[in-house]
């Protein structure tokens, strides 16, 4: 049973537009979401990740957002670089648990 | 620091043949991980431990054996190896509950 689902397995974006990952859960113990990102050959390294009691979290060019009523969160890319080309997953986690659940991912491609 | 280390890289191995996959960490995290990616899917729990000593099942245990002697070491163990056991598995690390966990390039595993 796949608690975490990014519903879209790939996206293509203009280098300096904006991108758009989506992210949904069902999990309503979750509260801790996190967006990793890997490239080809590598392990997946961490990017940002938000509390669930915030609704929003910025690191440079790159902000998180959380919608617990709608168990939605996404992340955005402003500008996309050719560098951001990747996979992305998504995670979650719920309080006090070791354990994190991945969605299947987005492979993001930044055209120049 | 060298984070998580993993060997090898690449292995094939045939029907029934057992192996052992490594890793270690150098940051004394009490926290460590196997996790599986098959194409398409995202990372699976196998095992996880919680610190020396301490080791529990994740989502996909069945056909693996994890130990944890020490903080910085957690192999992990393929007993009679099934093409079903063909993916890339990633050790990760982290230092508590929440939080971002720390990656290791990962093994890609071939079984025929």
């Amino acid at each position: 049973d796949q608690q975490v689902k990014q519903n879209s397995p790939s996206l293509s974006v203009q280098e300096g537009r904006i991108s758009i990952l989506n992210c949904d859960y069902t999990n309503s113990m979750f509260d801790y979401f996190l967006w990793y990102k890997k490239y080809p050959a590598e392990g997946p390294t961490f990017l940002i990740s938000i509390s669930s009691i915030k609704d929003k979290n910025e690191d440079g060019r790159f902000t998180v957002f959380l919608n617990k009523s709608a168990k939605h969160l996404s992340l955005h890319i402003v500008p996309s670089q050719p560098g951001d080309s990747a996979v992305y997953f998504c995670a979650a986690q719920a309080f006090n648990d070791y354990k994190l659940s991945f969605g299947a991912g987005t492979t993001v491609t930044v055209r120049a | 620091n060298a984070g998580v280390t993993q060997t090898p890289k690449f292995r094939i191995l045939k029907i029934g043949q057992s192996m052992t996959l490594q890793c270690t960490q150098d940051m004394n995290h009490n926290y460590m991980y196997w996790y599986r990616q098959d194409p398409g899917m995202g990372l699976k729990l196998i095992y996880y431990s919680v610190g020396a000593g301490i080791t529990d099942k994740g989502e996909v245990p069945n056909g693996y054996n994890v130990s944890r002697s020490t903080t910085e070491d957690f192999p992990l163990r393929l007993e009679l190896a099934a093409p079903s056991q063909t993916s890339v598995y990633f050790c990760a690390s982290s230092p508590g509950v929440p939080g971002e966990q720390f990656f290791g390039p990962g093994t890609r595993l071939t079984v025929l």
